[in-house]
Parts: structure tokens; sequence; C-alpha cells
């Protein structure tokens, strides 16, 4: 069965700083999709950027971008210039031939001013 | 312009109620989803629905009854609610299923108490 741990529970970052996120993963197929949401205190779920597991290059959405590598199993999210408005848990999930999405436990992120 | 709507929002309820939660999604997606979030914010898939039929059923008590009147709603119905089961329930919905892996996207959530 697959897994997805994120080994960080909390990180802080200072305004306008860059701040990396961890996630990994365990599974044995070869063709899956990677996702990271943000989960502000509003509680939605907003979809932060996603990555197919078979283009080798990172997915980048604006100030956002991840550093997947297939072989370690790992995909982190970097978040540059950040911004209070980035304050929220970030989850990292993935999917893959079950179709169901597989959540990791959290990273809640402090943004200081 | 509401993509994915539960209602209600929040949901406060006794033990041993019957509860329902209703989800409704104005993508034009054909599946559906129910989530749920604990005190712990652990995420975990109960139920989906791809146009209107049950595929996915994950171990979840019976008295959680999901059901699909068509392929834009996917409702949530609980029965005699235990205090464990307090919990943000989310909806969510995506594209297809068959399609492959497609991008969920979320209700914001109903946040259920039972008392």
């Amino acid at each position: 069965a697959q897994t997805v741990t994120q080994s960080q529970p909390e990180m802080s970052v200072q305004e306008a700083e860059t701040v990396t996120l961890s996630c990994t993963y365990d599974t044995s197929e070869s063709d899956y999709y990677l996702f990271w949401y943000k989960q502000p205190p509003s509680r939605q779920m907003i979809l932060v950027i996603r990555q197919e597991a078979y283009k080798q290059q990172n997915a980048t959405e604006n100030r956002f971008s991840v550093n997947f590598q297939k072989a370690a199993k790992s995909f982190s999210l970097k978040i540059s210039d950040s911004q209070l408005g980035d304050a929220a848990m970030y989850f990292c999930a993935y999917l893959g031939g079950t179709y169901k999405y597989i959540f990791g436990t959290g990273t809640r992120l402090k943004v200081l001013a | 312009d509401t993509a994915v709507s539960q209602t209600p929002k929040y949901l406060v309820t006794q033990m041993g109620n019957d509860k329902s939660i209703k989800c409704e999604q104005n993508l034009g997606h054909d599946t559906m989803y129910w989530y749920k979030q604990d005190s712990k914010k652990f995420l975990k898939i109960m139920f989906s629905y791809n146009n209107k039929e049950l595929i996915i059923n994950e171990t979840v008590p019976n008295r959680f009854s999901p059901k699909s009147p068509d392929k834009a709603h996917l409702n949530l119905h609980i029965n005699s609610l235990e205090l464990g089961d307090s919990a943000v329930y989310f909806c969510a919905s995506s594209y297809s299923f068959a399609g492959g892996a497609d991008t969920q996207y979320f209700g914001p959530g109903t946040r259920l108490t039972v008392l």
C-alpha cells in the first residue's frame, strides 16, 4: 500500500523568505500523480501544485515550485517570497492506480512578519 | 461561481441522531468523493461515486450511507451518530475516474460536532 510522509509537523518562515516543505512517499507504481494542497484557517482545501510522475520537469506555479525526485520518492514544495497569506496547513497527496488520494499528515506553516 | 458546495457548514447534534450533509458541484465532473478529516487533521477517503455509481467504499461503518441522485450531487447520510463521528467532512469532485489521476476540487467542508 502507498504511504505519504510529511516529517515536519510545523515550519516557520520570515515574510519574503523562502521555505521548503518536505514530503516522501512509498509506492511500487510507476505512473502516479503528486499534489500539494493548502488548507488555511478557513478550512478550504486549495490545490497549490500538481506533478505527473512521468514528467521529469518540476512543476511551477508562480511562487510555488516542487523538487520532484522520483528515484528517491521525494516531493518537496518550495515557497519563495513567502507572504502572510501563505500561512496554512499544507498537505502532500499521492494519487495512483487505486484512484484514491492518499494524504500526508500535513505541515503547519507559520509566516512571521 | 461556487464550484463545490456543501451544506451545512456546521452541524451540531446529539448522539444517536441521524443527519445528512449535502454536496453539489457545478463543474460538470463525473466523479465525487467524501473525505473525513479528524481532529489531528488527517484526511482519509470514505467514498467515491462515478456517474452515480459507487466505486470506492473504504472501511466505513454501515451507519454512513452516501447517495448520489445525479452526478452533480453526492449526499452523505449518517445514522445513529456517535461521538467519534465528530470531524470535518469534505466533499470533492474530479473530471473523471476512468481517465486516470484527475485533480480533485474540494468543497468548504462541514464541521460535524456530536455531543
